[in-house]
C-alpha cells in the first residue's frame, strides 16, 4: 500500500523557517517524482514544489521561489520541505503528492497523497 | 502562468442524476488535464488524468472530455460518496496550475 506521511508542521512567527517530512512507503521511491501542494484554510489547491526521482532538478512558483527549498534521501524514502521567510498567506495544510509513474512519468500528475501537515503563520 | 477557470462554484444536485464540471485552459495544454476529488476533511485524490484517463480503483460513472481548450468531467448516477469538492489541473507546464474547485453538494 502506497503511503506518505507527513511531519515538522506548526505555529511558526513570521520570517522564521520550518522543514516539513515526508516518508514515503509501498512503492520505489527513486523511480518517482515528487511534489508539495498547499492549501489555505477553506481555500483551493497551489502546487509548491517537484524534484526529479534523481533529485537533480526542482521546480517552483514564483510564490515560494528562493524561500523554499524541495529536497529528497532516497536513500531514507523521504522527501522535504524546507521553508525560509515564512509569511502569514503561508498559511496552509500541506500534502506531500507523488506524481505518476507507469515506466514513463507523467510529470505534475499527482497520484498518490499524504494526510497533510498542518502550517500556521501568526505572531 | 496558465490559468484554468472552473465552474460552476458549486453545483446540487439528485441521487442518480448526471453533473458536469468544466475548466477552461488559457491556452492550449493538449489534454494535460487532471480531475481530483476531495471528501470533507480528507486529502484530494486522482480521478482523471490526461483529460479522460480513469485512475485505477475510480468508478466508470467518472468520465473526461475535452473540446479545444475547454474541458469537461461528468459524473452519471451521482452516488452519496461523490460529494465534495473537485479541482481540475494542468500539468501541461510549470507552473501547475489549478482550477479553483466546484463544491458539489448531493441533495
Amino acid at each position: 500500500e502506497v503511503q506518505l506521511v507527513e511531519t515538522g508542521g506548526g505555529l511558526v512567527q513570521p520570517g522564521r523557517s520550518l522543514k516539513l517530512s515526508c516518508v514515503a512507503s509501498g512503492f520505489t521511491f527513486n523511480n518517482y517524482w515528487m511534489s508539495w501542494t498547499r492549501q489555505a484554510p477553506g481555500k483551493g489547491l497551489e502546487w509548491v514544489a517537484s524534484i526529479t526521482n534523481s533529485g537533480g532538478s526542482t521546480y517552483y512558483p514564483d510564490s515560494v521561489k528562493g524561500r523554499f527549498t524541495i529536497s529528497r534521501d532516497n536513500a531514507q524514502n523521504t522527501l522535504y520541505l524546507q521553508m525560509n521567510s515564512l509569511r502569514s498567506e503561508d498559511t496552509a495544510t500541506y500534502y506531500c503528492t507523488r506524481d505518476y509513474y507507469d515506466g514513463y512519468p507523467l510529470i505534475g500528475v499527482m497520484d498518490a497523497w499524504g494526510q497533510g501537515a498542518s502550517v500556521t503563520v501568526s505572531s | 502562468d496558465i490559468q484554468m477557470t472552473q465552474s460552476p462554484a458549486s453545483l446540487s444536485a439528485s441521487l442518480g442524476e448526471t453533473v458536469s464540471i468544466e475548466c477552461l485552459a488559457s491556452e492550449d495544454i493538449y489534454s494535460n488535464l487532471a480531475w481530483y476529488q476531495q471528501k470533507p476533511g480528507k486529502s484530494p485524490q486522482l480521478l482523471i488524468y490526461y483529460a479522460s484517463s480513469l485512475q485505477d480503483g475510480v468508478p466508470s460513472r467518472f468520465s473526461g472530455s475535452e473540446s479545444g481548450t475547454q474541458y469537461s468531467l461528468e459524473i452519471n448516477s451521482l452516488q452519496p460518496e461523490d460529494e465534495g469538492d473537485y479541482f481540475c489541473q494542468q500539468s501541461y507546464k510549470f507552473p501547475l496550475t489549478f482550477g479553483s474547485g466546484t463544491k458539489l453538494e448531493i441533495k
